[in-house]
């Protein structure tokens, strides 16, 4: 079947250490997206890439990079110098066009 | 510059009662406009969109929206709720300016559904 593959569903870390959360999709899907979501806060965009090797910050890209090297990957590294980084992040992608965005489930990132 | 609005953080339906999700939205360009469902732990999935051609979308599950222009509005209803419609659901809009094209999504209404 195809879909967005996020892994892990839960991750643990201390605080001043970088993590990399995984997205992957076998949709064939030419954009990707990040999203962090807080409660009562909606989604808010991180990074998006349209292409491979090329991408955007979105609204709230301070203290995450990316990379795209592959068109079916695109992770996500938080570093420590994300002042709140503990939140649920969603991984997105799309074709080209009016297409909607298929998400992944998750990942649950918990930093003490 | 496109923003989301969706009145009402919280709602509480009976079960077989009308389903009422509100949600304005701003764009200085033609829209796109998009809701989604959310169960806990989960990713979104899409239960309809607009794009541009019938004001009245059906999606998934009995849901359904209306496009207004003059009112700026896109609400979601269903004429009668079932417990499994208890969920977080959120509107979203996309405004294609240039080679950009970001969804922006409102910060979501849980509904409830009781007995």
């Amino acid at each position: 079947d195809g879909g967005i593959t996020q892994s892990p569903k839960y991750l643990f870390r201390k605080e001043g250490q970088n993590v990399t959360l995984s997205c992957e999709q076998n949709l064939n899907h030419d954009a990707m997206y990040w999203y962090r979501q807080d409660p009562g806060q909606g989604l808010r965009l991180i990074y998006y890439s349209q292409i491979v090797n090329d991408f955007q910050k979105g609204d709230i890209a301070e203290g995450y990079s990316v990379s795209r090297e592959k068109k079916e990957s695109f992770p996500l590294t938080v570093t420590s110098a994300q002042k709140n980084p503990t939140a649920f992040y969603l991984c997105a992608s799309r074709w080209a066009g009016v297409s909607p965005l298929h998400f992944g489930n998750g990942t649950r990132l918990t930093v003490t | 510059a496109q923003s989301v609005t969706q009145l009402g953080s919280h709602v509480s339906v009976s079960e077989g009662a009308l389903v009422l999700l509100r949600c304005n939205y701003s764009s200085s360009v033609p829209p796109y406009l998009f809701w989604y469902v959310q169960y806990p732990n989960q990713g979104l999935q899409l239960l309809l969109k607009y794009t541009s051609a019938a004001t009245l979308v059906k999606g998934i599950n009995g849901f359904e929206a209306e496009f207004k222009k003059s009112e700026t509005s896109f609400h979601l209803t269903k004429p009668s709720a079932h417990m499994s419609d208890a969920a977080e659901y959120f509107c979203a809009v996309r405004a294609d300016t240039g080679t950009a094209s970001k969804l922006t999504f409102g910060t979501g209404t849980r509904l409830q559904v009781t007995l």
